[in-house]
C-alpha cells in the first residue's frame, strides 16, 4: 500500500536560514507526488508538483527515486512561508486520489 | 478558476441531528470530488471519493450509512452525516478533480468546522 511520510511534525528556523522538509514515500508503481500548502486560516493549495520541476516561491522539490524521497527546499526563509506543508502522492491515477503525510508546520522567526 | 465553494462553514448542533454539508466546483466541472476529515492538528483523512451520477466509494473504516455521500450534478458534491454524535465533530473538506483540469491535482474547500454538543 501507499505511504507518505514527513517525519517532522514542527520545524522552526530563522528568517534568511536554508529549510528542508522532508517527504518519504511508498509506492509500487510510478509515483506523482505533490506539495501542499496550508496557511493560517486558509484552504490547502497546490505549492508543487514533481513533473513540472519549477519553483514556487522559491520553493523546490527533487524527486529521488532511489531515495524515495520528495525534500522541499528553500534556501533562505522568509517569515511569510510559515504554514503547515503537506507532501501527498497521487495513488488514483487520473482520479488523483491523493495520499498525504501527517503534515511538518513551518515556523520562520524573524 | 478552479473554485471549491464549501458551505456552511461552521455548524453546531445537538446530538442525534442530521447535518448537511455542500460542496460546489464554481467554475468548472467537477468528474471527481472528494471529502475528507481532518483532526486537530493532524494530516488529511479520506473519507471517500465520489463520481458525479454514482455511488461514492469509502474508504476502510468509513461508516456508509451514517456518511451520506450524493453526487447529483457536476457541480455540487453533498455530505450528511446523519445522527450525529459528539465524536463526530470535526473539520471536513472537499476537493474536487476537473474534467477542464484533468491534468490538475485536487481544488480544495475552505472546510466545514462541525461541532456536536
Amino acid at each position: 500500500a501507499q505511504r507518505v511520510t514527513q517525519p517532522e511534525k514542527l520545524l522552526s528556523v530563522f528568517k534568511g536560514a536554508p529549510v528542508e522538509l522532508k517527504c518519504n514515500y511508498s509506492y509500487s508503481g510510478s509515483p506523482e507526488l505533490f506539495w501542499y500548502v496550508q496557511y493560517s486560516r486558509q484552504r490547502l493549495q497546490l505549492l508543487l508538483r514533481h513533473i513540472s520541476r519549477e519553483s514556487i516561491k522559491g520553493f523546490t522539490a527533487d524527486l529521488n527515486k532511489g531515495e524515495t524521497s520528495f525534500h522541499l527546499k528553500k534556501p533562505f526563509a522568509q517569515e511569510e512561508d510559515s504554514a503547515m506543508y503537506y507532501c501527498a502522492l497521487n495513488s488514483g491515477g487520473s482520479n488523483y486520489k491523493l495520499t498525504f503525510g501527517k503534515g511538518t508546520l513551518l515556523t520562520v522567526n524573524p | 478558476g478552479a473554485v471549491v465553494s464549501q458551505h456552511p462553514s461552521w455548524v453546531i448542533c445537538k446530538s442525534g441531528t442530521s447535518v448537511k454539508i455542500e460542496c460546489r466546483s464554481l467554475d468548472f466541472q467537477a468528474t471527481t470530488m472528494f471529502w475528507y476529515r481532518q483532526f486537530p492538528k493532524q494530516s488529511l483523512m479520506l473519507m471517500a471519493t465520489s463520481n458525479e451520477g454514482s455511488k461514492a466509494t469509502y474508504e476502510q473504516g468509513v461508516e456508509k450509512d451514517k456518511f451520506l455521500i450524493n453526487h447529483a450534478s457536476l457541480t455540487l458534491s453533498t455530505l450528511t452525516v446523519t445522527s450525529a454524535h459528539p465524536e463526530d465533530s470535526s473539520f471536513y473538506i472537499c476537493s474536487a478533480v476537473g474534467a477542464a483540469y484533468s491534468n490538475q491535482p485536487q481544488h480544495f474547500g475552505d472546510g466545514t468546522r462541525l461541532s456536536i454538543l
